[in-house]
């Protein structure tokens, strides 16, 4: 069991440019989740995949957010144009899915701190 | 919709002291109810969690937990602090449903441990 896994761990860019992060799962896992924290807060959802399909999205994911899941295994989270306000750390986890397991664990892994210069 | 409130943004405990980090929910379900820890720049791990079983729930490293409907509470306590336990603990509550499957956590706990 290698876990969660996320790329790059740290990214620094510049205002106006475009970043994508990398999210592995739990192999097996059909669940990823897209999660911000911002300092000093609790994380907040942003969207979650049932195997490809994206199933919620929230308000939190404007236009300029996009996030796949091509296969059903590793996502991307894209942001474009980003924003001194898009700095924070990005968080992915994955879930076993399935009827009856809505409320198994969510695995988390280390994050992609995002600073927006 | 479910609601986490955290009460106490930092908690500052003395070490081999009991640790009571607190936890309110609102939800018009029947609620599944998580305690995380983070270590600094790290991800989330979980402690522990409520499934509507056994309303005293017991985690790793010594902490446990109890529901408590009549109060709406889901408060983590540890009889033992100990230097490692030093980090931020996050309350969590599952909003479940249809399509919807995620997490919405309280504003976190930053505990501290004095030697």
């Amino acid at each position: 069991d290698t876990g969660v896994s996320q790329d790059p761990r740290h990214k620094i860019t510049k205002r106006g440019q475009n970043v994508t992060f990398r999210c592995d799962p739990i192999s097996e896992h059909n669940r990823l989740y897209w999660y911000r924290q911002t300092l000093g807060q609790g994380p907040e959802f942003l969207t979650y995949f049932q195997n490809e399909a994206q199933l919620e999205k929230s308000r939190l994911l404007s236009d300029r957010f996009s996030a796949e899941r091509p296969k059903g295994s590793f996502s991307t989270l894209e942001i474009q144009h980003t924003e001194q306000g898009d700095s924070a750390m990005y968080l992915c986890a994955s879930s076993p899915g399935g009827r009856g397991h809505y409320y198994n664990e969510q695995f988390f892994g280390p994050g992609t701190r995002l600073t927006v210069l | 919709a479910q609601s986490v409130t955290q009460l106490g943004s930092h908690v500052s405990v003395s070490e081999g002291a009991l640790v009571l980090l607190r936890c309110n929910y609102s939800s018009s379900v029947p609620p599944y109810l998580f305690w995380y820890v983070q270590y600094p720049n790290q991800g989330l791990q979980l402690l522990l969690k409520y499934t509507s079983a056994a309303t005293l729930v017991k985690g790793i490293n010594g902490f446990e937990a109890e529901f408590k409907k009549s109060e709406t509470s889901f408060h983590l306590t540890k009889p033992s602090a100990h230097m490692s336990d030093a980090a931020e603990y996050f309350c969590a509550a599952l909003n479940y449903g249809g399509a919807t499957n995620k997490l919405i956590f309280g504003t976190g706990t930053l505990l501290a441990v004095q030697p």
